[in-house]
């Protein structure tokens, strides 16, 4: 009865790969989001999508491409994976918008290890 | 430059002593949000304080807001071994995002 499910959980790989993250919520949300929280625990904004439109792309390399099939879903592609991608991957999600005092409910997260 | 720092970054008590965590801005918001990450999980919200609110309560939490200071902070009473956790305030400006502080990791010692 997730809420907010990623898979996969651990994702070891090596450099020059292309994998992908996926990202369901089962809460009726219109807004999804991708952050990355680095070996410090420091959380940062990637994407962020509303209704499958996209909101927020923070200054992310290219090789990260997010897709949104429906308003429950949202992926996220990773090109030529760097040593520097190693990170947590959290997607949350929340009712609207961001604004309005909307809260967010986060997935459990995707450890990747880039070798 | 990050919009949130919390402070301090590590605090370590023993169960059933109170814990305080200050979360500092840097730019006027709509509201400021506490959400709780215990290791290895992900985050979870906690409470939400608009700007024009000075203070709220959720069960052992109470979180103050002062906006002249631009600064928040999280109080945590009667704390429990299950409390241990990392702490993050997070702040929304109204540019369709959450930015979240630096965090506080908060050991509670049975």
């Amino acid at each position: 009865d997730t809420a907010v499910s990623q898979t996969p959980k651990y994702l070891v790989t090596q450099m020059g790969n292309d994998k992908s993250i996926k990202c369901e919520q089962n809460l009726g949300h219109d807004t999804m989001y991708w952050y990355k929280q680095d070996s410090k625990k420091f959380l940062k904004i990637m994407f962020s999508y509303n209704n499958k439109e996209l909101i927020i792309n923070e200054t992310v390399p290219n090789r990260f491409s997010p897709k949104s099939p429906d308003k429950a879903h949202l992926n996220l592609h990773i090109n030529s994976l760097e040593l520097g991608d190693s990170a947590v991957y959290f997607c949350a999600s929340s009712q609207a918008r961001t604004g309005a005092g909307e809260t967010q409910y986060f997935g459990p997260g995707t450890r990747l290890l880039v070798l | 430059s990050q919009q949130g720092e919390e402070d301090p970054q590590a605090l370590s008590i023993q169960e059933g002593e109170n814990a305080t965590m200050n979360c500092s801005y840097k730019t006027s918001i709509n509201n400021l949000q506490w959400y709780r990450q215990n290791s290895g999980r992900g985050l979870v919200h906690l409470i939400l304080i608009r700007s024009n609110e000075r203070e709220k309560h959720s069960g052992r939490l109470r979180v103050t807001l002062d906006t002249s200071k631009k600064s928040s902070s999280l109080l945590i009473t009667a704390s429990r071994a299950a409390d241990t956790a990392s702490y993050f305030c997070a702040t929304d400006i109204g540019n369709e995002k959450l930015t979240f502080g630096t965090g506080t990791r908060l050991t509670i010692i049975p």
